[in-house]
């Protein structure tokens, strides 16, 4: 069946990168993205990749993908306090209601 | 635009008492979806609109009816509410083409207690 597993607690210092994993149960799927839900909020997408894609940038966001491994990891250079939140990966499969399934969420602490 | 609203914010039931939770979105997306967030896990699908019209389950729909008023609406219904259905509601749309594929869209969210 579909499972998305992430940690759920990074801690880290102002200014350093952060990386949060992901690892995923069914290889079938289209698009993998990562949200962000700041407290009090709904998700935004953060940014997504292609299954058939190994790596992806966007500013301070890398997003690498091992297919073989179906490990999905985030990394933000530059950590700053704006980016404390949690952030969710999420697998999207085509057909039927095109789902999403999501992970846990990843709480993100930021700290000078 | 204001992309998806949800009403309300907030709100407490006593159990067996009744509500509808509201989502509006004004992108003239086709798709809508409501998901329910509890601590340590992932958002889990109640049900989903591909089209107005039509309304099918998700993962977890016991205990809710859902209406598709229109393209813009969608709203979730408790008749009976349980203390099991104390969460987060998230209200969602998704675009059908463009190039995140599934790119879904999200309320700011009603949190609810039922005591």
């Amino acid at each position: 069946g579909e499972d998305v597993e992430q940690s759920l607690f990074l801690s880290v210092r102002e200014g350093d990168s952060s990386v949060i994993n992901c690892t995923y149960t069914d290889s079938s799927s289209t698009y993998l993205y990562w949200y962000k839900q700041e407290p009090g909020a709904g998700l935004q997408l953060l940014t997504y990749i292609f299954s058939n894609m190994d790596m992806k940038q966007d500013q301070r966001l890398t997003v690498l993908l091992n297919k073989k491994d179906k490990h999905l990891s985030l990394r933000i250079a530059d950590t700053q306090t704006g980016d404390s939140a949690i952030y969710f990966c999420a697998e999207s499969f085509s057909g039927g209601y095109n789902k999403l399934i999501f992970g846990a969420g990843t709480r993100l602490a930021v700290h000078p | 635009n204001a992309g998806v609203t949800q009403t309300p914010k907030f709100q407490v039931l006593k159990t067996g008492q009744s509500m509808t939770l509201q989502c509006a979105q004004d992108m003239n997306h086709n798709s809508m979806y409501w998901y329910r967030q509890d601590p340590g896990m992932g958002l889990r699908l109640i049900y989903y609109s591909a089209s107005e019209g039509t309304t099918d389950k998700g993962e977890v729909p016991n205990g809710y009816n859902v209406s598709r008023l229109n393209k813009r609406e969608f709203s979730l219904r408790l008749e009976s509410a349980a203390p099991s259905q104390t969460s987060v509601y998230f209200c969602a749309s998704r675009r059908i083409s463009g190039s995140f594929g599934n790119e879904q869209y999200f309320g700011p969210g009603t949190r609810l207690t039922v005591t």
